[in-house]
This record gives C-alpha cells, sequence and structure tokens, in this order.
C-alpha cells in the first residue's frame, strides 16, 4: 500500500519567514496530493491540493509543487504569520474521491 | 450549509465495553470514510464506503471494529470490547462522488474515546 513520509515534524519560523515542508510517496499510482492544516483542538481543513497533471499550484501565501518522477511534493508558505501555526498533513491518494494516506505532520510554529 | 457532524463529542468507557460513534455526512456527498487519530500522530484509515459499493475496510484495525452506512447517509462505527489502545479521536469525512472533479474531503469534529 501507499507509504507517505512527512519532514520535518516540528518547525519553528520567525513572523514574516517563509516555511516548507517536504511529503515523499511510495505509490507511483497516487495521483492526488492535499495539504490539511489542523488547528489545535479542530478539525483538519483543507488548505490546498494538486494533481498529477500539474506540477505547481498557488494560491495567495501558500504553494504546492509536486515531483512525481522523484515521488515528492512539498509546502511552502511564505510571509508567515502566528494564525499559520497549525500542525500540517500531507496526503496522498491513487484516484479521485478514494481513501487518503497521511503524513506523520508538520507541527509550525512561527513566532511573533 | 451543515458541514459533517459527529456524535458524541466525547466518549469516555470502560475497558471491555462496546461503543458506536456516528457520524452524518453532508447531504449530497456520496464518500463518507472514517479515520483515527492518536493523540499527536497522523490519521489513519479505517474504512471507505462510496455510494452502493461495497466498504473498503482495508484500514480497520482488527474484527473489533466494524461499521455501517445505512440509507447511504448516516454512518456508525463500532468497536468491540473496547481497549485501551483504541483511545483516539475518531474523524469522520466526506465527499462528492468519485466522478465529481471535486473530491475534496470535509471533516467532522471527531469523537474523541477514552478507553480506561
Amino acid at each position: 500500500g501507499e507509504n507517505v513520509e512527512q519532514h520535518p515534524s516540528t518547525l519553528s519560523v520567525q513572523e514574516g519567514d517563509s516555511a516548507v515542508i517536504k511529503c515523499t510517496y511510495s505509490d507511483s499510482a497516487s495521483n492526488y496530493f492535499p495539504w490539511y492544516k489542523q488547528e489545535l483542538g479542530k478539525r483538519p481543513q483543507l488548505i490546498i491540493d494538486i494533481r498529477s497533471n500539474v506540477g505547481e499550484k498557488k494560491d495567495q501565501r501558500i504553494a504546492v509543487t509536486l515531483n512525481k518522477t522523484a515521488k515528492h511534493f512539498s509546502l511552502h508558505i511564505t510571509e508567515t504569520q502566528p494564525e499559520d501555526s497549525a500542525v500540517y498533513f500531507c496526503a496522498a491518494s491513487p484516484n479521485a474521491g478514494n481513501m487518503l494516506t497521511f503524513g506523520g505532520g508538520t507541527r509550525l510554529m512561527v513566532k511573533p | 450549509g451543515a458541514g459533517v457532524s459527529q456524535s458524541p463529542s466525547n466518549k469516555v468507557t470502560e475497558k471491555g465495553k462496546d461503543v458506536e460513534l456516528r457520524c452524518d455526512p453532508i447531504s449530497g456527498h456520496t464518500a463518507l470514510y472514517w479515520y483515527r487519530q492518536s493523540l499527536g500522530q497522523g490519521l489513519e484509515f479505517l474504512i471507505y464506503f462510496q455510494g452502493n459499493s461495497a466498504p473498503d475496510k482495508s484500514g480497520l484495525p482488527s474484527d473489533r471494529f466494524s461499521a455501517e452506512r445505512t440509507g447511504g447517509s448516516v454512518s456508525t462505527l463500532t468497536i468491540q470490547r473496547t481497549q485501551q489502545e483504541d483511545s483516539a479521536v475518531y474523524l469522520c469525512a466526506s465527499s462528492l462522488a468519485r466522478s465529481n472533479p471535486t473530491y475534496e474531503q470535509y471533516f467532522g469534529p471527531g469523537t474523541r474515546l477514552t478507553v480506561t
């Protein structure tokens, strides 16, 4: 089955700096890669996703890149703000609407 | 509109007892998923329902775990003879049909299960 590795497990940055979280996956059949943000005590919420037919996607301060050959994808957050502090999860799925395999999560702390 | 809802929000039970966790998906969502999140850990897939197809049970950790989805809507996750290692937050998610390009999974608030 699919295996998703996520690094780093914790990340501390100064407000205004950029943050990068990286994930690798094992199943070459995976073609959907969402990123979820989970604030303390709350449900995971989708912040951005990418499908295998594109290499990069951007939404304001958030961007995701995908390298299918190397089987890795990354989340980039620019101009970080304290409200970006949360746990971020990457995930992979072989088919649209199929179950997700999640990475272990990254706790991002943005210091004011 | 209403999001995914789950009940109860918290459940404390004694080891060996059975528990039932409920999930109400977003109206019109044909896919429903159960995940488990242990303290400080990632999300672990348990089971997946898609329309009238047979569920994908490949993530269930043991035969003490089972789930039903009645009428293509509400789902119940049952854990029999609970063990302390079952303590976790159980999250339900739903999404539109597989054929729909918008297949984001929307998560419920979870049920925090504590087995004493």
